[in-house]
């Protein structure tokens, strides 16, 4: 069945300190990645997304995500968090023009 | 503000009652997603539409889920008999269609509580 994996359930960083949230799939052939912040009480964004191209995605407040095919990933990067960046982040994948599927997401804490 | 809007945001109900939740997609999406998300796991998929067409109905749900849009604008989710199992957050979403404006858009979600 396909599938998305999040490594990281829960992640505590300190302000300034560098992010990487691992996520990988189980589709195979072309697809679409996402991936989706929840603020603390707030509903699903998206924060970037890739359908094609340059592998290296840059999203909203500085995050970014690499695509490596060859390893079914899409991380999530950050060269340096903040406080605001405390939320739930979740990976997605579809294939064009089917549905999309939802890691079940990884806390993340940010210490000030 | 997504655009999407979903009503009521909060549902408390007894056990064996029926329940139902509209959401009203941004206007020009042909696409509607229903999800559900419990605490600390991702949104799973229930089922979608293409315009009024249901394209696809998890195995998630049970008979005693129906989604519609008969319109093709804005989309029912009824659950009936209740189970305390039900209480979850229930997200529904849009997108413009397949492809490359595949990217979903999500409402703030109807929050049920099944006592």
């Amino acid at each position: 069945a396909q599938s998305v994996s999040q490594h990281n359930h829960h992640v505590i960083l300190s302000e300034a300190a560098s992010l990487e949230l691992g996520c990988n799939y189980s589709y195979g052939g072309t697809v679409n990645l996402f991936w989706y912040v929840q603020y603390p009480g707030q509903h699903l964004q998206l924060l970037l997304k890739y359908f094609s191209g340059d592998p290296l995605v840059k999203g909203i407040k500085g995050f970014e995500a690499e695509f490596i095919k060859s390893k079914f990933s899409f991380n999530l990067r950050k060269p340096s968090v903040q406080w605001s960046d405390t939320a739930e982040y979740f990976c997605a994948v579809t294939k064009r023009d089917d549905k999309i599927i939802f890691g079940k997401g990884t806390r993340l804490h940010i210490l000030p | 503000d997504t655009g999407v809007s979903q009503d009521p945001r909060h549902k408390i109900t007894k056990r064996g009652q029926n329940v139902t939740f509209r959401c009203d997609p941004i206007s020009e999406h042909n696409r509607l997603y229903w999800y559900r998300q419990t605490l600390g796991q991702g949104p799973e998929f229930l089922t979608y539409f293409q315009n009024e067409a249901q394209l696809e109905k998890s195995r998630l749900l049970s008979d005693r889920f129906s989604a519609e849009r008969p319109k093709g604008s804005f989309s029912t989710l009824e659950i009936q008999r209740t189970e305390q199992g039900d209480s979850a957050m229930y997200l529904c979403a849009s997108s413009l269609g397949g492809g490359d404006g595949n990217t979903i858009y999500f409402g703030e979600g109807s929050w049920l509580t099944v006592v």
